[in-house]
């Protein structure tokens, strides 16, 4: 079965360009979760997702961060203008409503320039 | 909110012997606590968890006890090998899956 499939893997950008990070969930999960890790900040919940309606957006750390589930296999987390400070790694992961495991994505590593 | 502590941060230990890790939760209500395991350029993998309702759980080399009273729950791995090696993470939720707060994780390094 694919797991969590994430794209791109490593994406480069200068301060200011919009930047778009995709996630396809595993099939039949109804829950998507989006994830920052940073050395400082460790792992931070960002927003989730239950049939596709966000249900928590928390953890956004401002409006240059929006999320969107068009439908139950795709999502996009993108920031609009990038700043250095939002170099990280972010996880998508997915998991059901009777469920426990969170499956994670191998990550996103962002790095702004 | 729930708030997670995880220690050591670090962990060495020749390969064979026991490590140990221990995190504490602020939120008496969570009641599900999972712990990952992450390789370098990978995501978090679920390698065990324990529900509240139960005081242990053990999946061969790997253990976790879980202290409802003291909020504290522990990640036991014994006969430590090599491929052990990895920053493992604890977790704290209310209700299954939903909303975990993770610790702030603890590297691990088996020496052979």
């Amino acid at each position: 079965d694919a797991g969590v499939i994430q794209s791109p893997r490593h994406e480069v950008t200068e301060m200011g360009q919009e930047v778009t990070l995709r996630c396809k969930p595993i099939s039949g999960h109804d829950y998507l979760f989006w994830y920052r890790q940073t050395m400082m900040r460790g792992l931070e919940l960002l927003i989730y997702f239950n049939n596709n309606v966000p249900i928590d957006d928390s953890g956004m750390p401002e409006d240059r961060f929006s999320a969107k589930m068009p439908n139950a296999s795709f999502s996009t987390l993108k920031i609009q203008p990038s700043e250095p400070r939002d170099s990280a790694v972010y996880f998508c992961a997915s998991t059901t409503t009777v469920g426990d495991t969170q499956y994670f994505g191998p990550g996103t590593r962002l790095t702004v320039l | 909110g729930e708030n997670v502590e995880q220690h050591p941060s670090t962990l060495s230990v020749q390969e064979g012997d026991s490590a140990v890790i221990k995190c504490t939760y602020s939120d008496s209500a969570s009641n599900y606590f999972p712990w990952y395991k992450q390789e370098l350029g990978k995501g978090p993998q679920l390698i065990i968890d324990i529900r509240s309702n139960v005081g242990e759980k053990k999946d061969q080399r790997i253990a976790v006890t879980l202290n409802k009273t003291a909020k504290h729950f522990s990640l036991h791995i014994t006969e430590t090998q090599p491929e052990d090696s990895a920053v493992y993470f604890c977790a704290a939720s209310r209700g299954s899956a939903r909303q975990l707060t993770f610790g702030s994780g603890t590297q691990l390094t088996v020496l052979p």
